[in-house]
């Protein structure tokens, strides 16, 4: 079975700087899809991020960008020029390959909160 | 484009009692997953359905079902509710199975007194 594993319960970033959270995974499958969600206290979760485990380039999307290592199991997540609004609970997630059974159920690891200070 | 809905948004009831939870995917979506999310054991996956046919199910008791109309819009159910049961539940849709990227709905909070 997959697991995911973000070890950081809480981190703080002040309002500009940069920050970057933590996910490692562990799976037997050769391609797989990883993605950075948000939830915001509002509680909708928002898709940050996705990479592509067959894709070497690491994805970016405007100031989030993830490391991926593939080889590490590392799938980590930069915040530049962090803003008031990024502040929530960021959640990592895996998807295995439709094709050889993973099917599309995401399995999360259990979420970084993200403050941002002034 | 309206967003994936859920209803109720908010569900008291008791332990015992059954409840059945709503979600109408964004429109042109055909791939409906749930998820159970609580504080102690995080973001769980429930079950997938795909043209009104269950696709996925995660490892939950029986006591959770779902189901799908030819709409698209699913329904989760749960019967003699426990304590445990509380949780937000969240609804994801998808254009196609194949799709990756799945659009949440803003989740029924369910608590079990």
């Amino acid at each position: 079975a997959q697991t995911v594993t973000q070890s950081q319960p809480e981190m703080s970033v002040q309002e500009a700087e940069t920050v970057t959270l933590s996910c490692t995974y562990d799976t037997s499958e050769s391609d797989y899809y990883l993605f950075w969600y948000k939830q915001p206290p509002s509680r909708q979760m928002i898709l940050v991020i996705r990479q592509e485990a067959y894709k070497q380039q690491n994805a970016t999307e405007n100031r989030f960008s993830v490391n991926f290592q593939k080889a590490a199991k590392s799938f980590s997540l930069k915040i530049s020029d962090s803003q008031l609004g990024d502040a929530a609970m960021y959640f990592c997630a895996y998807r295995g390959d439709i094709l050889t059974g993973g099917g599309n159920k995401l399995t999360f690891g259990t979420g970084t909160q993200l403050k941002v200070e002034l | 484009k309206a967003g994936v809905t859920q209803t109720p948004r908010y569900l008291i009831k008791t332990r015992g009692q059954q409840v059945t939870l709503s979600c109408s995917p964004i429109s042109g979506h055909r791939s409906v997953s749930w998820y159970q999310q609580t504080p102690g054991q995080g973001l769980q996956f429930l079950f997938e359905y795909f043209s009104e046919t269950q696709r996925n199910k995660g490892n939950f008791p029986g006591r959770f079902s779902g189901r799908q109309f030819s709409n698209s819009r699913s329904e989760m159910n749960v019967s003699t509710l426990e304590l445990g049961d509380s949780a937000l539940y969240l609804c994801a849709s998808r254009p196609r199975q194949e799709t990756y990227e799945q659009y949440f709905g803003p989740g029924t909070r369910l608590t079990v007194t």
